[in-house]
């Protein structure tokens, strides 16, 4: 019962440098989010996306960008990594169409350092 | 700005007593609310939700309150016990609309054993 899974859990990146988060769900689930958390800043949303092909920009996009090519994967690309992006990423999933009574489910995140 | 608050960044309460979690919203469009709870070191889990043609809606210990004209929610736990200590963030989203959820900055919440 995978869910939503998340990798790597843990990455240290030097500034400049370029990584990808991965993030796939097994729950044939048609909306997926890229959150981040910082410390007293709640969970902000980075991208969206309500199906393959299309994605859209949620409240701090600016660094990253997103790809959506099958329903089950979801990944975040940094591009050019900064300080300011050190924080933990979170990767969820949700139904369509359910309206009330919809939810939506959360990978364990990943650690990011830019250093 | 912030869509959706959570004034108290933490709470401190004794267990088998109430804890009470607030929550305010700027967007009147936000029509569908949930409350997730999260541990350290793991991703936000569920916990419960309302829409806002209800006013109330209970969940074993847990009971939410909307309060549509003020634009407020709060989490009802009762009684507390020492699991229950974690962050809890609300969010809302509108349901017939994008499927964004938007959510608060969380409060920690400690129960004291």
């Amino acid at each position: 019962n995978a869910g939503v899974t998340q990798t790597p859990k843990f990455r240290i990146l030097k500034i400049g440098q370029s990584m990808t988060l991965q993030c796939a769900q097994d729950m044939n689930h048609n909306y997926m989010y890229w959150y981040r958390q910082d410390p007293g800043m709640g969970l902000k949303l980075i991208y969206y996306s309500v199906g393959a092909g299309i994605t859209d920009k949620g409240e701090v996009p600016n660094g990253y960008n997103v790809s959506r090519s099958t329903t089950e994967d979801f990944p975040l690309r940094l591009e050019l990594a900064a300080p300011s992006q050190t924080s933990v990423y979170f990767c969820a999933s949700s139904p369509p169409g359910q309206g009330y009574g919809n939810t939506i489910y959360f990978g364990e995140g990943s650690w990011l350092t830019v250093v | 700005d912030q869509q959706v608050k959570q004034n108290s960044p933490s709470l401190s309460v004794q267990e088998g007593r109430i804890s009470i979690l607030n929550c305010d919203y700027t967007n009147s469009m936000f029509d569908y609310f949930l409350w997730y709870k999260k541990y350290p070191a793991e991703g936000p889990t569920f916990l419960i939700s309302i829409s806002s043609i209800k006013d109330k809606n209970e969940d074993g210990r847990f009971t939410v309150f909307l309060n549509k004209s003020a634009k407020h929610l709060s989490l009802h736990i009762v009684p507390s016990q020492p699991g229950d200590s974690a962050v809890y963030f609300c969010a809302a989203t509108v349901p017939s609309g994008t499927y964004k959820y938007i959510f608060g900055t969380g409060t920690r919440l400690k129960v004291l054993a």
